[in-house]
Order: structure tokens, then C-alpha cells, then sequence
């Protein structure tokens, strides 16, 4: 069982936007910084947010990132067929993962 | 363009040991601390553990500590990990992947190990 908490899915029409929480504590994600991985079935998984909300060169800025205190939310707007997938949080502390969450565009 | 290559993987029943390798190209690789992270079938991802650029640092996941050692040789760009005592659990793809900016920002396709 991760200590970051994601919902197992969260699905929403094409253009329309998502949120995926990752819920963890003050020593998890209060103190260090979070990054979002996007995986395809059957690929490895590929960096979309690091620094907690910065992007890569190359990812679109409709993929978002914010964190709170205890808390850490991945956004995707104008959502597209191409954005399904399973995504996962993580903190540098101890370099764990969250439980992943998977989209599913209506 | 970086480019990180697994290889190694195999079938082996419990106990049994294993070595995987990971060959590096496209940056400098002396320059970065390494990891890898496997995933069990259906599971999602768990960081296994990290090298530091000149290989005098390495920490590790609790539940392989006193069976696994990841090691690398700067000269050949390649990163190793070998997994001794291998349980059920063990089971998944093992990736390895650069660690930058507080992530882990390059990952290579994974190689399966199954224990059975």
C-alpha cells in the first residue's frame, strides 16, 4: 500500500479536463518536491511534471501541476483519446510512487 | 537523444539470482545518479534503487536490501543490478532511468523477470 494516495480512475468527455489528486502527508509531500509519469499499457512510463509544476521539453502545456501542503493535483485540459493511460505521482523522499490513477476519455 | 537499454531478464525459480544490465547513450553518463524501478504484473511502479554518478553511494528499497546490488561502470556507460535470493515477489518489469531535476526524467523499455 502506497503512502500516496491516488483514485483509481477518473474519466471525463474529450475537451474537457481532469484532475488526479496525490494525497500524502507533511513528510512526504509537504517537504519534498512532486513529479507525474505518464504511462501506455505496455511502455515505460515518461516524465510530465517535475519540481512539482514544471513541464519537460515537448509536454503540451495542457498538462498542469500544483502542490499544497499535503497534497499534489495533476491537471489535463482540452482532454484527448490520446491521453489515456494510467499516470502516477511521486515524491523524491524515499523515491516513492503513488498507487496511479488510470484516465479514460468518454 | 538519450537512449537506455535493458537487458537481462529471464525466467528463475525462487533463490535463484539474476543480473541486469542497463547501456547508456546520448548524455553523460558519468554525470548522473541512476535507478531502477521495476513494476510488478497489473501493480504500479516501486523505485528498487539509486547509484550516485561515481558509484560511492547507493541506497536501496527496504524489501531488497541484503539481495540486490546495483553497480555501474562509467567506462562502458552501463548500469547493473544484481538480484540474489529471488522471491515470488520479485516478479516484473525492471526499468532503469536517469534521475535529474528531482525525477526521474529518462526511462528505458523495461526488462521482465519472472520468478516461478
Amino acid at each position: 500500500q502506497s503512502v500516496l494516495t491516488q483514485p483509481p480512475s477518473v474519466s471525463a468527455a474529450p475537451g474537457q479536463k481532469v484532475t488526479i489528486s496525490c494525497s500524502g502527508s507533511s513528510s512526504s509531500i509537504g517537504n519534498n518536491y512532486v513529479s507525474w509519469y505518464q504511462q501506455f499499457p505496455g511502455t515505460a512510463p515518461k516524465l510530465l511534471i517535475y519540481e512539482n509544476n514544471k513541464r519537460p521539453s515537448g509536454i503540451p502545456d495542457r498538462f498542469s501541476g500544483s502542490k499544497s501542503d499535503t497534497s499534489a493535483t495533476l491537471g489535463i485540459t482540452g482532454l484527448q483519446t490520446g491521453d489515456e493511460a494510467d499516470y502516477y505521482c511521486a515524491t523524491w523522499e524515499r523515491k516513492v510512487f503513488g498507487s496511479g490513477t488510470k484516465v479514460t476519455v468518454l | 537523444e538519450v537512449q537506455l537499454v535493458e537487458s537481462g531478464g529471464d525466467l528463475v525459480q525462487p533463490g535463484g539470482s539474476l543480473r541486469l544490465s542497463c547501456a547508456a547513450s546520448g548524455f553523460i553518463f558519468s554525470h548522473y545518479w541512476m535507478s531502477w524501478v521495476r513494476q510488478a504484473p497489473g501493480k504500479g511502479l516501486e523505485w528498487v534503487a539509486n547509484v550516485k554518478p561515481d558509484g560511492s553511494d547507493k541506497d536501496y528499497v527496504d524489501s531488497v536490501k541484503g539481495r540486490f546490488t546495483i553497480s555501474r561502470d562509467n567506462a562502458k556507460n552501463s548500469l547493473y543490478l544484481q538480484m540474489s535470493s529471488l522471491r515470488d515477489e520479485d516478479t516484473g518489469v525492471y526499468y532503469c532511468a536517469t534521475e535529474r531535476v528531482w525525477s526521474f526524467d529518462s526511462w528505458g523499455q523495461g526488462t521482465l523477470v519472472t520468478v516461478s
